[in-house]
């Protein structure tokens, strides 16, 4: 069965501290897609990242960056030197190549910078 | 491109009332979906669509219809309203090619938010 963890249910930090959002994903596929999408306080969707499980390397994209680790099922996100603009839910989610690309969310990490 | 447009924004409907929430894409994309997001809950799928003219279940699509009479639209029917149907609900569409193994992103509309008292 396909299921997404996201164990934490908040996070706060203090602006200009690093933190990581934990991902932890289950399939039986050896294809697979991983995302992260976020949602600040407006309330819509947007798409940060798409990995293949083909492909382990980490991605940087300025501030952000994304740890995928098969070994141990994770797809971590790290923001840098966060800012209060990254206040935002976030949420992981899992799609398995199959003839729908539905996606399984994780509950999401809600992030609270701080000035 | 308005990308994926969702209408209305905002909507109270009593018990046994009916409704219809409109989705609509511009970015020719064969496939479209319907999620529903409940407090502190992550997204979870209700309907799918992977072309006009074809429709199927996702995770929890009782009290739900859809259609897809076209590839630009893809509408969601609440038939007999009920609490339990308080949400805020996203249609999302995504270009999937079929030739190899790939899945392309969803892009997600802006939400309908939905009251049932």
């Amino acid at each position: 069965a396909q299921k997404v963890t996201q164990a934490q249910t908040e996070i706060s930090v203090v602006e200009k501290e690093d933190v990581t959002l934990d991902c932890v994903y289950e399939t039986r596929d050896t294809t697979y897609y991983l995302f992260w999408y976020k949602q600040p306080p407006s309330g819509e969707l947007v798409f940060l990242i798409r990995r293949n499980s083909f492909d382990e390397q980490n991605e940087i994209s300025g501030r952000y960056s994304w740890n995928f680790q098969k070994s141990t099922s994770s797809f971590n996100f790290t923001i840098t030197a966060s800012q209060v603009v990254d206040s935002a839910v976030y949420f992981c989610a899992l799609s398995e190549v199959d003839n729908t690309d539905k996606l399984i969310f994780g509950t999401g990490t809600r992030l609270q910078v701080f000035p | 491109n308005a990308g994926v447009t969702q209408t209305p924004k905002f909507r109270i409907l009593k018990i046994g009332q009916s409704m219809t929430l409109q989705c609509t894409q511009d970015m020719n994309h064969n496939y479209m979906y319907w999620y529903r997001q409940d407090p502190g809950m992550g997204l979870k799928l209700i309907y799918y669509s992977v072309g006009a003219g074809i429709t199927d279940k996702g995770e929890v699509p009782n009290g739900y219809n859809v259609s897809r009479s076209t590839t630009e639209d893809f509408p969601l029917r609440l038939e007999l309203a009920a609490p339990s149907q308080t949400s805020v609900y996203f249609c999302a569409s995504s270009y999937t090619r079929r030739q190899g193994k790939n899945t392309d992103t969803q892009y997600f509309g802006p939400g309908t938010r939905l009251t049932v008292l």
